[in-house]
């Protein structure tokens, strides 16, 4: 079973502080890596993804991924109310045949003003 | 408008009957997806097609059907409906491959089953 692992949460940070979200992946052939974000009651929409080792930075977001500890992580700077939501995490596996994308439970994030 | 719609909404069945939420997106995605979200498991696979005509199944099938007739439409049926499928059903579409996990969601359909 080829599993995402993130904290349930909630993760509570106060607004401008750094908020870090993580995930862990058991399939070391997996080879992207993506983070939705998910208001309640919404649908998830992708906001980053990343595929090489190392930091990808998007505006206030920042996608961290370390392939040999199979961990990867999504930093938010400058927190704001409007970021509070469920993080997703989301990694593609390794394999022939059926479809290969594996989501983790989810983050919440509370951002207090 | 452009983009992938589901019906209904919500919907309150009772178990046994047979129920249908459909899918339907414009901008000609290859792939097509149905999961259902549920707490304490996240988003499962139910089902999903690479192509009209093509389906195959995801980690969470049993008591659900598929078709995909043409590449638009991509329906999932629940012939006899249970309690334990009360869930809230996502479809999402992308024109990428396999290994892609740029998904594009529908605003979900909740579905009850008493």
């Amino acid at each position: 079973q080829k599993e995402v692992e993130q904290n349930s949460g909630p993760l509570s940070v106060p607004e401008g502080a750094i908020a870090s979200l993580n995930c862990t992946y058991s399939d070391r052939g997996s080879q992207s890596f993506f983070w939705y974000r998910q208001y309640s009651g919404k649908s998830p929409e992708l906001i980053m993804f990343i595929y090489s080792n190392g930091d990808k930075e998007d505006g206030r977001f920042t996608a961290q991924l370390n392939k040999a500890s199979q961990y990867v992580s999504l930093l938010i700077r400058d927190s704001q109310p409007s970021d509070s939501a469920t993080y997703l995490c989301a990694v593609t596996t390794s394999g022939a045949g059926s479809y290969q994308l594996t989501f983790g439970k989810g983050t919440k994030l509370s951002v207090i003003p | 408008d452009a983009g992938i719609t589901q019906s209904p909404r919500y919907k309150i069945t009772e178990t046994g009957r047979q129920v249908t939420l459909m899918c339907h997106q414009t901008w000609s995605h290859s792939y097509m997806f149905w999961y259902r979200q549920d707490l304490g498991h996240g988003l499962r696979l139910i089902y999903y097609s690479a192509a009209a005509d093509i389906t195959d199944k995801g980690e969470v099938p049993d008591g659900y059907v598929v078709s995909r007739s043409k590449t638009e439409n991509f329906p999932l049926t629940l012939e006899s409906a249970t309690r334990s499928q009360t869930s809230v059903y996502f479809c999402a579409s992308t024109a990428g491959g396999p290994s892609t996990g740029e998904l594009f969601f529908g605003e979900g359909s909740r579905l009850t089953v008493l």
